[in-house]
């Protein structure tokens, strides 16, 4: 069965720190995709980034990167220098490669970041 | 903004009732999926589907229905309303692997 674990249920930090986000999965699947979602107060996931579970390469997008390890089945977020708008709920989720908009999501990390 | 809208934005409902919630989703796109996000958890596929046929279900009883009308929007369907029903209820409308959600239909079920 596939699952996503998210153990930090809540983090704070201040900002201008750098702050981890993660997640560990569990699949059978040998091919599969990996996703980052934010959802703000409002309710609207908003979309981050999606991982191939072929392309283990980390990515860097401004102050995000991605740091994939499939031998450890995680798929770690970190915001360099983090602001007062990257507070929000943040969700890790997994799908199977002949269906990715059937995601299984995590239960979700609530960042504060306090100036 | 991702085009998807839903409505209503809130409900209130009572128990045994039952309710129709909507989406319409981006322009073009054949794929809708719906979600329940109870409170502190993280969203769970309801079902999905592809040019008006149901595509996929996850663990929820019958009483929970769908329909996808030729323009693609979508209706959720949940008879016989459980206080467990309250959450937030997602949709996410798709086209060649891009998922985009709108921002949900708050439930409550007294």
């Amino acid at each position: 069965a596939q699952k996503v674990t998210q153990a930090q249920t809540e983090i704070s930090v201040v900002e201008k720190e750098d702050v981890t986000l993660d997640c560990v999965y569990e699949t059978r699947d040998t091919t599969y995709y990996l996703f980052w979602y934010k959802q703000p107060p409002s309710g609207e996931l908003v979309f981050l980034i999606r991982r191939n579970s072929f392309d283990e390469q980390n990515e860097i997008s401004g102050r995000y990167s991605w740091n994939f390890q499939k031998s450890t089945s995680s798929f770690n977020f970190t915001i360099t220098a983090s602001q007062v708008v990257d507070s929000a709920v943040y969700f890790c989720a997994l799908s199977e490669a002949r269906n990715t908009d059937k995601l299984i999501f995590g239960t979700g990390t609530r960042l504060q970041v306090f100036p | 903004e991702t085009g998807v809208t839903q409505s209503p934005t809130h409900l209130i409902k009572t128990r045994g009732q039952q309710v129709t919630l909507r989406c319409s989703s981006q322009s073009g796109h054949n794929t809708v999926s719906w979600y329940q996000q109870a409170l502190g958890q993280g969203p769970q596929f309801i079902f999905q589907y592809y040019r008006e046929e149901e595509n996929g279900r996850g663990n929820f009883p019958p009483r929970f229905s769908g329909l996808q009308f030729p323009n693609y929007s979508s209706e959720l369907n949940v008879n016989a309303l459980e206080l467990d029903d309250s959450a937030l209820y997602l949709c996410a409308s798709s086209w060649v692997n891009e998922q985009f959600f709108g921002p949900g239909t708050r439930l409550t079920v007294l």
